[in-house]
């Protein structure tokens, strides 16, 4: 596609239930970013992948997170045992990955809005 | 670790003024690229415009331009003849080039609101 797609853009979850958000990078991009953004802040950085490869999950905030790209294209953000605090917008970026500026710019795709009740 | 600080939560200016945002940062690394990005009501994020540490020239992107001071590590946006598509949440974000970290780290943003 001609951008990054996240699905679903909304979801609700109970407290307690697993969840799984989607993001499709823009095509031939090799390097995948995961951002958790809380009401009112900035995006914090949670994972990072470099095709299948997870080179870095230093940001995520537990145990409960768990990120895969197995195939290097299509990620999945897994979230289990849902908490209230989970409750933020869920960003996917993807860049070029390769050498130079131009690489290291990330395309952010809408987010996933999730709330825990 | 890096940190980015924007010390202004909220700008409200009049339509075709200019406009500055302000964007300070701590590293101890010498090699990293500096991004603003814009996040409109919609929560897509766009990226504004891009400055390489090593570059001493300032970028500039149309009505976009930065004041970049690396001694200081200040990185400022300065919006010219601003417009009401300007009205959005930006973010001053650090991407460290060297191997450190592989994410950008964002400030809290401001928020810019442009007047009619």
């Amino acid at each position: 596609g001609a951008g990054v797609s996240q699905s679903p853009r909304y979801k609700v979850a109970k407290r307690g239930q697993d969840v799984a958000l989607r993001c499709d990078p823009i095509s031939g991009h090799v390097s995948l970013f995961w951002y958790q953004q809380a009401l009112g802040q900035g995006p914090e950085f949670l994972t990072y992948f470099q095709n299948e490869a997870q080179l870095d999950k230093s940001g995520l905030p537990s145990d409960r997170f768990f990120a895969e790209r197995p195939e290097g294209s299509v990620s999945t953000l897994k979230i289990q045992r849902t908490q209230q605090e989970d409750s933020a917008v869920y960003l996917c970026a993807s860049s070029l990955g390769l050498a130079g500026i131009s690489s290291y710019e990330q395309y952010f795709g809408p987010g996933t809005r999730l709330t825990v009740t | 670790a890096q940190t980015v600080t924007q010390s202004q939560p909220e700008m409200s200016v009049q339509e075709a003024e200019t406009v500055t945002l302000s964007c300070t940062y701590d590293t101890s690394e010498s090699n990293y690229y500096l991004f603003w990005y814009k996040q409109p009501p919609s929560r897509q994020m766009i990226l504004v415009i891009r400055q390489e540490a090593y570059k001493q020239q300032n970028a500039t992107e149309n009505r976009f331009s930065v004041n970049f001071q690396k001694a200081a590590k200040s990185f400022s946006l300065k919006i010219s003849d601003s417009q009401l598509g300007d009205t959005a949440m930006y973010f001053c974000a650090f991407f460290d080039s060297g191997g450190g970290a592989d994410g950008l780290t964002f400030g809290k943003g401001t928020h810019l609101i442009i007047q009619p």
